[in-house]
């Protein structure tokens, strides 16, 4: 089982629909959770963290968190075309164990239809 | 505020040259990562410098793998006897040491690496 899990895609919405990006990890530890945007041939952007259960907005942008389950997930609202692209999830695992490597999802491939 | 850099964007060498590239983090950042990509696959964990001290190591870097970071400022990553397998986009990223839950990294535009 890979540590971080996505569903590859390509995961296709209409222009100005609500865009569902889904994550599930296996380090109960985990702590931090990190959610970058990929164009292709280039190097990964943030785009947002979260740390705590429930939602943390930020723009057009949602993390939601879900430790019991695993979980996290990003929404992109009112999507547009310049959207697409691959997002990567990315884990942090428990800090007090010295360990700061970021482990990384294969990414799902987002298209935006115009 | 200027972000991470990297050098060379591109790099093509013959298989058994050795090539070194070069991170310069953001100005303020003590923590300094490298991470391998290759297509179709998230960023892969290399190795981690706080400060100019080497904390940690993944069992990808291999001996042939070597990095440094001598005066805590900018790192090298240099592999030795390339091999075909070693194409790849090597990411380096930053972060700043802080007393909270997230250590965000930045990454730079990477150096794509082409082994013939």
């Amino acid at each position: 089982q890979k540590e971080v899990e996505q569903n590859s895609g390509p995961l296709s919405v209409p222009e100005g629909a609500i865009a569902s990006l889904n994550c599930t990890y296996s380090d109960r530890g985990s702590q931090s959770f990190f959610w970058y945007r990929q164009y292709s041939g280039k190097s990964p952007e943030l785009i947002m963290f979260i740390y705590s259960n429930g939602d943390k907005e930020d723009g057009r942008f949602t993390a939601q968190l879900n430790k019991a389950s695993q979980y996290v997930s990003l929404l992109i609202r009112d999507s547009q075309p310049s959207d697409s692209a691959t997002y990567l999830c990315a884990v942090n695992p428990l800090m007090d164990t010295g360990r700061r490597a970021l482990t990384f999802g294969s990414g799902t491939r987002l298209q935006v239809q115009p | 505020d200027t972000g991470v850099s990297q050098n060379p964007r591109h790099k093509i060498t013959k298989r058994g040259q050795n090539v070194t590239f070069r991170c310069d983090p953001i100005s303020e950042h003590n923590r300094l990562y490298w991470y391998r990509q290759t297509l179709g696959q998230g960023p892969e964990f290399l190795t981690y410098f706080q400060n100019e001290a080497q904390l940690e190591k993944s069992r990808l870097l291999s001996d042939r793998f070597s990095a440094e970071r001598p005066k805590g400022s900018f790192s090298t990553l240099e592999i030795q006897r390339t091999e075909q397998g070693d194409s790849a986009m090597y990411l380096c990223a930053s972060s700043l040491d802080s007393a909270g839950v997230t250590d965000t990294q930045y990454f730079g535009p990477g150096t794509r690496l082409t082994v013939l």
